[in-house]
C-alpha cells in the first residue's frame, strides 16, 4: 500500500549547521512531494515542494532533492537558526487525475541549539 | 494571503455524542480534505471531497464519519457516537485542483472525547 518513511525521527544541530531529513515512498505513481513545517499546536505550513519532473529545487536556505528511480527525496536546511526548530513532515501525492491526497511521513523533530 | 479557517478551535464532548467540525476552505479551491493527527503522531488522511461528493476515503473513515458541503463556502465533518480514540487534532485542507496540487491546511480543531 501507500507508505512514506521518514528519517530521522529527531535531529539536533547547532545553530549555523546544516540539517538533512530523508524520506522514501512506496507508490511509484507519486509525482508531488511537499514538505511541511509544524510548530507546536499549529497547522502544518508548506515550506517547499517538488514535482517529479524536477530533480532539485531551492528556496533561500531550504532545498529539496528528488531521486525518482530510488524513490527518495530529501530536505536540506542550511545555516540553521533557532526558529527552524519544529516538526517537519514530508509527504507524497499522486497529482492530477487523482484526489491529490497526501500521505505523510512520521515527522522529524528538529532542534536547533543556539 | 487566503487561509483555510476552522471552528471551533477546541471541542470537548462526551463519549457517544455527535460532533460537527466546521471548515471554510479557500474560496477558489476545488478539492477539500479532512486529516487527523493523534497527539505526537503523523498526519493521517481521512477523506477527500470534490464536485460535491467523496472522491476517496481511508480505512479510518468508516460509517461513523460523514462529510457535507451544505452551502458554497462551508465544509463539515460529522463524527457520530464519538469514542475515546477519536480524540485528535482534525485538520481541514483544500487545494486548487491543478496538477501537483498545493494543499493548504486550516489551524485545526482539537477534539477531546471524555
Amino acid at each position: 500500500g501507500e507508505n512514506v518513511e521518514q528519517h530521522p525521527s529527531t535531529l539536533s544541530v547547532q545553530e549555523g549547521d546544516s540539517a538533512v531529513i530523508k524520506c522514501t515512498y512506496s507508490d511509484s505513481a507519486s509525482n508531488y512531494f511537499p514538505w511541511y513545517k509544524q510548530e507546536l499546536g499549529k497547522r502544518p505550513q508548506l515550506i517547499i515542494d517538488i514535482r517529479s519532473n524536477v530533480g532539485e529545487k531551492k528556496d533561500q536556505r531550504i532545498a529539496v532533492t528528488l531521486n525518482k528511480t530510488a524513490k527518495h527525496f530529501s530536505l536540506h536546511i542550511t545555516e540553521t537558526q533557532p526558529e527552524d526548530s519544529a516538526v517537519y513532515f514530508c509527504a507524497a501525492s499522486i497529482g492530477s487525475g487523482n484526489t491529490g491526497k497526501l500521505i505523510f511521513g512520521q515527522g522529524t523533530t528538529l532542534q536547533v541549539k543556539p | 494571503e487566503p487561509e483555510v479557517t476552522q471552528t471551533p478551535s477546541h471541542q470537548v464532548t462526551q463519549m457517544g455524542q455527535e460532533v460537527i467540525l466546521r471548515c471554510v476552505p479557500i474560496s477558489n479551491h476545488l478539492y477539500f480534505y479532512w486529516y487527523r493527527q493523534i497527539l505526537g503522531q503523523k498526519v493521517e488522511f481521512l477523506v477527500s471531497f470534490y464536485n460535491n461528493e467523496i472522491s476517496e476515503k481511508s480505512e479510518i473513515f468508516d460509517d461513523q464519519f460523514s462529510v457535507e458541503r451544505p452551502d458554497g463556502s462551508n465544509f463539515t465533518l460529522k463524527i457520530r457516537s464519538t469514542k475515546l480514540e477519536d480524540s485528535a487534532m482534525y485538520f481541514c485542507a483544500s487545494s486548487s485542483g491543478t496538477g501537483g496540487r498545493t494543499t493548504s491546511f486550516g489551524q485545526g480543531t482539537r477534539l477531546t472525547v471524555v
